[in-house]
């Protein structure tokens, strides 16, 4: 069962606009992770972030998790075309044996 | 991509067929898995291995077997290929962290 749900599905935006994606998760977790999924290509991971920190910055992005609510956030700011790919949250539970688990990710275009 | 390989690219294949994928790596990763996306689900976990000859089960494991007899390489067969395993597969090791290194993928379709 898929743990993360990123929202919205898809997302345009002008170039140089913030792009905000969401995700929501269902049960407890060690940390969560977004990754970044060109056209084609495979999943490349930009940042993570453990359950007991609020927000990361990396460059342009930035991540925040709250616990309470089981959501996270990943803010890209000042976007560019090449920001255009799909952009999946996934989750890492506690336990010695949980398997990362990742959402159905968000679609996120850039307009020129 | 952190040296991470995925061969073929590309296949096209018939049902009832057995197909093998290969992934290869050069970091000594521990664990690797292997996964298929398919519109509208996501990324699935289909096998993982947490060592040499050291293999588990995922979330859609029938149809699927794995093989790991070296550290580099992990190996998945489609024993007799169905329409329903048309899909892109993606091979990743787990880095640093929990972290996961994605091959480029492998685009299957059975006909």
């Amino acid at each position: 069962s898929q743990q993360g749900e990123e929202d919205p599905q898809a997302l345009s935006i002008q170039e140089g606009e913030n792009a905000t994606m969401n995700c929501s998760y269902k049960t407890s977790i060690n940390n969560l992770q977004w990754y970044r999924q060109n056209s084609g290509r495979g999943l490349v991971h930009l940042i993570l972030i453990r359950s007991n920190e609020r927000e990361k910055h990396s460059g342009r992005l930035r991540v925040t998790l709250d616990t309470s609510k089981k959501s996270s956030s990943l803010l890209i700011t000042a976007s560019r075309a090449a920001d255009t790919a799909s952009y999946f949250c996934a989750t890492v539970g506690f336990n010695r044996d949980d398997k990362i688990i990742f959402g159905k990710g968000t679609r996120l275009h850039i307009l020129p | 991509d952190a040296g991470i390989t995925q061969s073929p690219r590309h296949k096209v294949t018939e049902t009832g067929t057995p197909v093998t994928l290969r992934c290869h790596q050069t970091e000594n990763h521990r664990y690797m898995y292997w996964y298929r996306q398919d519109p509208g689900h996501g990324l699935r976990l289909i096998h993982y291995s947490y060592g040499v000859k050291d293999t588990d089960k995922g979330e859609v494991s029938d149809g699927y077997s794995v093989s790991r007899s070296k550290t580099e390489d992990f190996l998945l067969t489609l024993e007799s290929a169905t329409s329903s395993q048309t899909s892109v597969y993606f091979c990743a090791a787990r880095g640093l962290a929990e972290t996961q290194y994605f091959g480029p993928g492998t685009r299957l379709l059975v006909l």
